[in-house]
């Protein structure tokens, strides 16, 4: 069964800096799609950016890049330029190409400091 | 266009007392989903549906039944609510994969419920 993970429950980046999140998962199919979702105090689940296992190149939006290594089966999210309005629950997500259901990650839940 | 909603907001519930979820989408999805999230634990997959008049089951589909009688709008009830089913429920929608088009779900606002 395919398995997300999230080993940092908390983390924190000082405002205008740099923070990576990790994820890894656990599949053995070779061809599926990979989320990061941002959930904000107010709960509503956002999707930050979203990876194609079978591209190579890295996705971006603005100040969110990831750093998807296929072979270690690792996904993290780098934040640059962190706004004091990053601070929410970070989660990582997997999809199988054909398959109807999400597997989601833990969370990770971000702290900005002014 | 509202995108996913949800109602209620929030609900508290006595043991054993029944209640629905409603969740509604403008977007003409194919897919709706229902997940529970907990501390700790993510989201956990409820009870999906992958078009009008199909459901089926998700990680966690104990306790609750769905119904997806019209393409915009997606159930989710609680026939005899127990502490354990004490969550914030997420409504989601997205395109079908053989649709091409991005899959990507769409969440709702959540449902937080409380159950005595």
């Amino acid at each position: 069964a395919q398995t997300v993970t999230q080993s940092q429950p908390e983390m924190s980046v000082q405002e205008a800096e740099t923070v990576t999140l990790s994820c890894t998962y656990d599949t053995s199919e070779s061809d599926y799609y990979l989320f990061w979702y941002k959930q904000p105090p107010s709960r509503q689940m956002i999707l930050v950016i979203r990876q194609e296992a079978y591209k190579q190149q890295n996705a971006t939006e603005n100040r969110f890049s990831v750093n998807f290594q296929k072979a270690a089966k690792s996904f993290s999210l780098k934040i640059s330029d962190s706004q004091l309005g990053d601070a929410a629950m970070y989660f990582c997500a997997y999809r199988k190409t054909s398959y109807d259901k999400v597997i989601f990650g833990p969370g990770t839940s971000l702290s900005v400091i002014p | 266009n509202a995108g996913v909603t949800q109602t209620p907001k929030f609900r508290v519930l006595k043991t054993g007392q029944s209640m629905t979820l409603l969740c509604a989408q403008d977007m003409n999805h194919e897919y709706m989903y229902w997940y529970r999230q907990d501390p700790g634990m993510g989201l956990r997959l409820i009870h999906y549906s992958v078009g009008e008049g199909t459901t089926a089951k998700g990680e966690v589909p104990d306790g609750y039944n769905v119904s997806r009688l019209k393409k915009q709008n997606f159930l989710l009830g609680l026939e005899s609510a127990a502490p354990s089913q004490t969550s914030v429920y997420f409504c989601a929608s997205s395109y079908s994969i053989s649709s091409g088009r991005q899959e990507t779900q769409y969440f709702g606002p959540g449902t937080r419920l409380l159950v005595l």
